[in-house]
């Protein structure tokens, strides 16, 4: 069974920082790219970044660009999410979710990790 | 980048009735990489819809999805008291997703 369970979230003051660990089992992790989407409060959902299964490869939203790094560490089955300059707009439940590609179809998603920026 | 508009954005439906959902993209979508899901509160997502029609593993029948190019459905036959929820349109492309605002169907 496909199991993803992340980490990390919490309050942080604008301009702070945070990394989010997503932890995979059930599936051979290096095999599947890995998607961070994320949910503000009562709003959609909007996907921020993507990684390969090697890790060589990775792409971002706009609204993250330049702020957001994401990793991975396949000897881990861990996915993360470095978070920078953090600001209130990025307030959010950030989900990590296992890619099926070429169809780019979500298969799995984890419970979620609530970040919440605010002074 | 393309942009997937829902509607509509409340459906008040009651048990047993049926449930059209629409997505349409601002330019066309193969449907290979067009997706829905569904969310409950305090629940992350869930698979229904891949390939604009097929079922997910798991999803009862009465879900269907349909479309192509720019306008895609999501239809439940015959709605259960389970299927009260928000549903998204996801597509894919240029390593890149985009998702529609949702569609809550909420009970009447």
């Amino acid at each position: 069974e496909v199991q993803l369970l992340e980490s990390g979230g919490g309050l942080v003051q604008p301009g702070g920082s945070l990394r989010l660990s997503c932890a995979a089992s059930g599936f051979t992790f290096s095999s599947y790219a890995m998607n961070w989407v994320r949910q503000a409060p009562g709003k959609g959902l909007e996907w921020v970044s993507v990684i390969s299964g090697s890790g060589g490869s990775t792409n971002y939203a706009d609204s993250v660009k330049g702020r957001i790094t994401i990793s991975r560490d396949n000897s881990k089955n861990t996915l993360y999410l470095h978070m920078n300059s953090l600001r209130v707009e990025d307030t959010a439940v950030y989900y990590c979710a296992k890619v099926e590609l070429p169809t780019g179809t979500i298969d799995h998603w984890g419970q979620g990790t609530l970040v919440t920026v605010s002074s | 980048e393309i942009v997937l508009t829902q509607s509509p954005g409340t459906l008040s439906l009651s048990p047993g009735e049926r449930a059209t959902l629409s997505c349409r993209a601002s330019q066309s979508v193969s449907s290979t990489f067009l997706a829905w899901y569904q969310q409950k509160p305090g629940q992350a997502p869930r698979l229904l819809i891949y390939g604009a029609s097929s079922r997910a593993t798991g999803i009862p029948d009465r879900f269907s999805g349909s479309g192509s190019g720019t306008d895609f459905t999501l239809t439940i036959s015959r709605l259960e008291p389970e299927d009260f929820a928000v549903y998204y349109c996801q597509q894919y492309g240029n390593s890149l997703w985009t998702f529609g605002q949702g569609t809550k169907v909420e009970i009447k």
